[in-house]
Formats: C-alpha cells, sequence, structure tokens
C-alpha cells in the first residue's frame, strides 16, 4: 500500500524568500512517480512538479523543484522567492507503477502562507 | 481548449435521492478519474478509467457508480445519496501515467 504523508499542516513565508514544503512517503514498489498540487483559495487543482522513482536529477519547473531523496523516501517541494499569489493547500501525491492505471494516492496537504 | 468540465459546480441533495455528476475532457486522454476531497483532507480516489469502455473501483467506490461510453465523458453516478457523500469531488484526466492531472474544477455537493 503506498502512503503519504505532510507533517507540516500550515507553513508562513516572507515575500521573496524561498520554502520547503515537506513530504514523505512509503511504498514497496520500485517503479513510482511523486507529483505537487497546488489548490488556491478558489478551489481548483492546479499540476506544479512530477518526479519519477528512476530519474537521475532533481524535477524543476520555474521557480518549484522537488528535492528528491531516495533512500530517505522523501520528495519536499522547494518553492523559490515566494510570490503573493503562491499563498495556497499544497498537496503531495504518489502514483503507482505504470501498471498501476496512474491511481495517486494524496497527502493530507500543507496551507501555505505568504506574509507581505 | 476547454480542458476538463465538470457540471454542476455546486448542488444540494436531499437523502435518498440520486444525481449524475458530468465530466467532459477534450484533450483526448485516455486516464479519467473521480476524487473527491473531505474538507481539511486530501483527495481519495472513487473510480478510474484507463479507456473508454473500460472503469475500476479506487479506494471508496461504495455509493457510487461509473461509465465510460466515449473517450470525452465519464460521469459520476451518485445513489441514494446519504450525509456522508457531502464532500467536492473533482474529476481529472491524463494523457499518461508520468503525467500530472488536468482538474476540472469541482463540484461542492451537501446531502441533507
Amino acid at each position: 500500500a503506498q502512503k503519504i504523508t505532510q507533517t507540516q499542516p500550515g507553513m508562513f513565508v516572507q515575500e521573496k524568500e524561498a520554502v520547503t514544503l515537506d513530504c514523505t512517503y512509503d511504498t514497496s514498489d520500485p517503479s513510482y512517480g511523486l507529483f505537487w498540487y497546488k489548490q488556491p483559495s478558489s478551489g481548483e487543482m492546479i499540476f506544479l512538479i512530477y518526479q519519477g522513482s528512476y530519474d537521475q536529477q532533481n524535477a524543476t519547473e520555474g521557480r518549484y523543484s522537488l528535492n528528491f531523496q531516495k533512500a530517505r523516501k522523501s520528495a519536499n517541494l522547494v518553492i523559490s522567492a515566494s510570490q503573493l499569489g503562491d499563498s495556497a493547500m499544497y498537496f503531495c501525491a504518489m502514483r503507482g507503477p505504470y501498471t498501476n492505471a496512474g491511481k495517486s494516492t494524496f497527502g493530507d496537504g500543507t496551507t501555505l502562507t505568504v506574509k507581505p | 481548449n476547454a480542458g476538463v468540465t465538470q457540471t454542476p459546480k455546486f448542488r444540494i441533495l436531499k437523502i435518498g435521492q440520486s444525481m449524475t455528476l458530468q465530466c467532459t475532457q477534450d484533450m483526448n486522454h485516455n486516464y479519467m478519474y473521480w476524487y473527491r476531497q473531505d474538507p481539511g483532507m486530501g483527495l481519495k480516489l472513487i473510480y478510474y478509467s484507463v479507456g473508454a469502455g473500460i472503469t475500476d473501483k479506487g479506494e471508496v467506490p461504495n455509493g457510487y457508480n461509473v461509465s465510460r461510453s466515449t473517450t470525452e465523458d465519464f460521469p459520476l453516478r451518485l445513489e441514494l445519496a446519504a450525509p456522508s457523500q457531502t464532500s467536492v469531488y473533482f474529476c481529472a484526466s491524463s494523457q499518461a501515467v508520468d503525467h500530472g492531472y488536468t482538474f476540472g474544477s469541482g463540484t461542492r455537493l451537501t446531502v441533507v
């Protein structure tokens, strides 16, 4: 069974600073993928970044990077140069092997508040 | 492109009523999913589909049913609504298993 743990219910960061949102996972499958999604207060879900378990380098997408530490089973999201618009709930999710139809298990989320 | 379109956005049901949540995508994605999000929680998978004519249960399928007659449409049917089904429902689609989901805007359902 897959499990995602996000231990930070809420985080605060000053505008223009970097912030790290924690995510640990548990799986016995050697092949898996990790995702981060953003949910603003308006409620929609937005895909941010993806990391495959066999990817050699950490994924980056603009101001988002995924700090993937396989041995520690962690997949932390780093947001650089925070902006007020980054205030939202952030969810870490994991998919299983390719044969698992892309089904994802989600964590309970971290609420990020960016202070001006 | 519209992406993933969900209707309705809001609905109040009485206990025992039934309804269908509609979901349509125009990206020709084979993979489609229905999740529910309870307050302050992450998403839980209800049903999923890997292509037209193929559906399967997720983590919390009881009280729901789906069909996938076309690539574009993946409606979710609630039979005999119960207060425990009060939630926000998201439909999502994906081009491939290693791609992120494209989500619909969600349906906020209240069962009273």
